[in-house]
């Protein structure tokens, strides 16, 4: 099962616009995650924000959480091409909370 | 290594064989995980080890899929009788804590091809 689902599921800009993305999630959580996929291969951590944060920033990255919608957003500003790659929100998951569980995630696209 | 290592990065098998898929973690990090990935979607959990100890294997999809982690550093996961519905990119990862809590460090994934 798949607790996050991210909105929209492409998106196209060009190189300069911003970029955002949405998440909504199912359950209560503690925190929330951001990876990036390059080819789809290997994922590169971007940002964690906890439940008790409603906004973060990392570089061009903003991330919100506002945990009474269950959704969270990604922000990327002046974007460049090589932002070009798919991005997922992931959740811990489970009595454990020991792993993540990922959504389908946003594919964008940067034209130069 | 520097980051997770993972091999081979493509296999490809027939209908029915057996494989076994190899996974070296960061060093020094406890916990060890297992996704598996098709096209278009987000990674799927399979199994998380802590240590030596498989903490979670609520993803494992049937029998026919196993992982250890003998000695809680390098995992195998093993696929008996694999079916052309197993073709995807499997991926493990790895962090020093619970993953849930921090940042998990993905390797390149092995590219499963079942024909």
């Amino acid at each position: 099962s798949q607790q996050g689902e991210e909105d929209p599921q492409a998106l196209s800009i060009q190189e300069g616009e911003n970029a955002t993305m949405n998440c909504s999630y199912k359950t209560s959580i503690n925190n929330l995650q951001w990876y990036r996929q390059n080819s789809g291969r290997g994922l590169v951590h971007l940002i964690l924000i906890r439940s008790n944060e409603r906004e973060k920033h990392s570089g061009r990255l903003r991330v919100t959480l506002d945990t009474s919608k269950k959704s969270s957003s990604l922000l990327i500003t002046a974007s460049r091409a090589a932002d070009t790659a798919s991005y997922f929100c992931a959740t811990p998951h489970g009595g454990s909370q020991g792993n993540l569980i990922f959504g389908k995630g946003t594919k964008l696209s940067v034209k130069p | 290594g520097a980051g997770v290592s993972q091999t081979p990065s493509n296999k490809v098998t027939e209908k029915g064989k057996y494989v076994e898929l190899r996974c070296d973690p960061i060093s020094g990090h406890t916990a060890l995980y297992w996704y598996r990935q098709s096209l278009g979607q987000g990674p799927e959990f399979l199994i998380y080890f802590q240590g030596t100890g498989a903490a979670d294997d609520s993803g494992l999809p049937n029998d026919r899929f196993f992982a250890v982690r003998p000695e809680g550093s390098v995992s195998t996961l093993k696929i008996q009788r694999t079916e052309r519905g197993d073709s995807a990119v499997y991926l493990c990862a790895s962090s020093s804590s619970r993953q849930g809590n921090t940042e998990a460090f993905f390797g390149q994934g092995t590219r499963l091809t079942v024909v």
